[in-house]
């Protein structure tokens, strides 16, 4: 089976710039995070949506900052303008939400790794 | 807040010597403790999940503990190949679907 799909895998621009990060999930999952991952944080947990619908988005930083999911196999991680500090890798991961154990973990994508200059 | 303290940061083992790496929490409520594993240029990889003190899982060379202040991840006689990055991360009874991860142990086995 595909796993969480990332697209670009890599992606360079400079300061200023709009920049989109493409996730296709796991085909029958019901939830989709974004994550930010760093070497000073870690994995930071930006937004994530429940059956395309946005839960908790606390961890987006700001309004440079937006995430769309318009169907059950997209979403979108939007940053505009992009900054330096924005640099990182980030990661999608998707997961079949559900109150009876065990509990479904997250399954991540590849990641792509933002640079911005 | 949730939080998670992984530790040691970096670990370098002779392969098949033993060692534990250690998860440390607080959490308003645990509904389920995370290991994931991450390779370089990867995403993180599930390993296993603990739900109460006193569960372990086992995997190969891997096994997982669960207490209720910690989780250790024990690998017994490591092999190169289980060089990478160990993930911890919890989830509450009160935080939705949100995990949140430790900065991870970056585990290096040397032939």
């Amino acid at each position: 089976d595909a796993g969480v799909i990332q697209s670009p895998r890599h992606e360079v621009t400079e300061m200023g710039q709009e920049v989109t990060l493409r996730c296709k999930p796991i085909s029958g999952h019901n939830s989709l995070f974004w994550y930010r991952q760093t070497m000073m944080r870690g994995l930071e947990l930006l937004i994530y949506f429940n059956n395309n619908v946005p839960i908790d988005d606390s961890g987006m930083p700001e309004d440079r900052f937006s995430a769309k999911m318009p169907n059950a196999s997209f979403s979108t991680l939007k940053i505009q303008p992009s900054e330096p500090r924005d640099s990182a890798v980030y990661f999608c991961a998707s997961s079949l939400i559900s109150d009876i154990r065990p509990l479904r973990p997250q399954h991540f994508g590849d990641g792509t790794r933002l640079s911005i200059l | 807040e949730d939080q998670v303290t992984q530790s040691p940061e970096a670990l370098r083992l002779q392969e098949g010597e033993s060692s534990s790496l250690n998860c440390s929490y607080t959490v308003s409520g645990l509904r389920g403790l995370f290991w994931y594993r991450q390779d370089p240029g990867k995403g993180p990889e599930f390993l296993f999940t603990l739900y109460s003190a006193g569960e372990e899982k086992e995997k190969e060379r891997l096994k997982a503990t669960l207490t209720k202040k910690e989780s250790f991840l024990h690998i017994t006689a490591p092999k190169p190949e289980d060089s990478a990055t160990y993930l911890c991360a919890v989830q509450s009874n009160f935080g939705n679907e949100k995990l949140t991860f430790g900065t991870g142990t970056r585990l290096t086995i040397i032939p």
